[in-house]
């Protein structure tokens, strides 16, 4: 069975400081993998998607995600946080043909402080 | 547009009173699914539907059902709610399953008392 692994239920990081979010899978055959941003009251909105290709991958709001197949990791990262990056981020994992089901992380709660 | 619009945004309501929660796009896709979202828990899928007249179930229908009439539709019907489906709800689509993006309604957040 599929499954994702955000180990960080909370971080608190520095406006202006360096941030990755861990996001770890297991899935059986060649997975899609996204980030999606939950701002207070909304929604959630997809921050970037990866399925092949260059295992980097840019995103909105200046985020990136770094895929590793090795350690089935699918780490988020952005140089310089924002006030406005605070929020939850979820991980999820999903496939392609026929019906395939998303799996979502437990997410990992964003902190910004002054 | 594009979007995903559920109603009611906020819901509070009895052990044992019928309710609905709607949910429509307006991107004619043909995927839709139900999420509840609780704390420690992330989101879970109630139901999913490929398509009108398509439904299944999901990682937690107990207590729940949906219906697909038409494309753009697809409400969530709890017959007869309990203190322990009390949580953040949110609808979604997407034009495929698992390799699309999926866009999701601003939630609809039920307590049962």
């Amino acid at each position: 069975a599929q499954s994702v692994t955000q180990p960080d239920i909370h971080i608190t990081v520095s406006e202006g400081a360096s941030l990755e979010l861990r996001c770890n899978y297991s899935y059986g055959a060649t997975p899609y993998l996204f980030w999606y941003v939950q701002s207070p009251g909304q929604g959630l909105q997809l921050l970037l998607k990866y399925f092949s290709g260059d295992t980097l991958v840019q995103g909105i709001k200046g985020f990136e995600a770094e895929f590793k197949r090795s350690q089935s990791s699918f780490n988020l990262r952005k140089p310089s946080v924002h006030w406005s990056d605070a929020a939850e981020y979820f991980c999820a994992v999903g496939g392609a043909g026929g019906y395939q089901k998303v799996t979502f992380g437990t997410g990992t709660k964003l902190q910004v402080i002054p | 547009e594009a979007q995903v619009t559920q109603n009611p945004r906020y819901l509070i309501t009895v052990t044992g009173k019928k309710l609905t929660v709607t949910c429509s796009q307006n991107m004619n896709h043909e995927y839709m699914s139900w999420y509840r979202q609780d704390p420690g828990l992330g989101l879970r899928q109630i139901y999913y539907s490929m398509n009108v007249e398509a439904t299944d179930k999901g990682d937690v229908p107990e207590g729940y059902k949906v219906s697909r009439k038409e494309k753009r539709n697809f409400p969530l019907i709890l017959e007869s709610p309990s203190p322990n489906q009390t949580s953040l709800y949110f609808c979604a689509s997407s034009s495929q399953t698992g390799s699309t993006e999926a866009f999701f309604g601003q939630g609809t957040r039920l307590t049962v008392v």
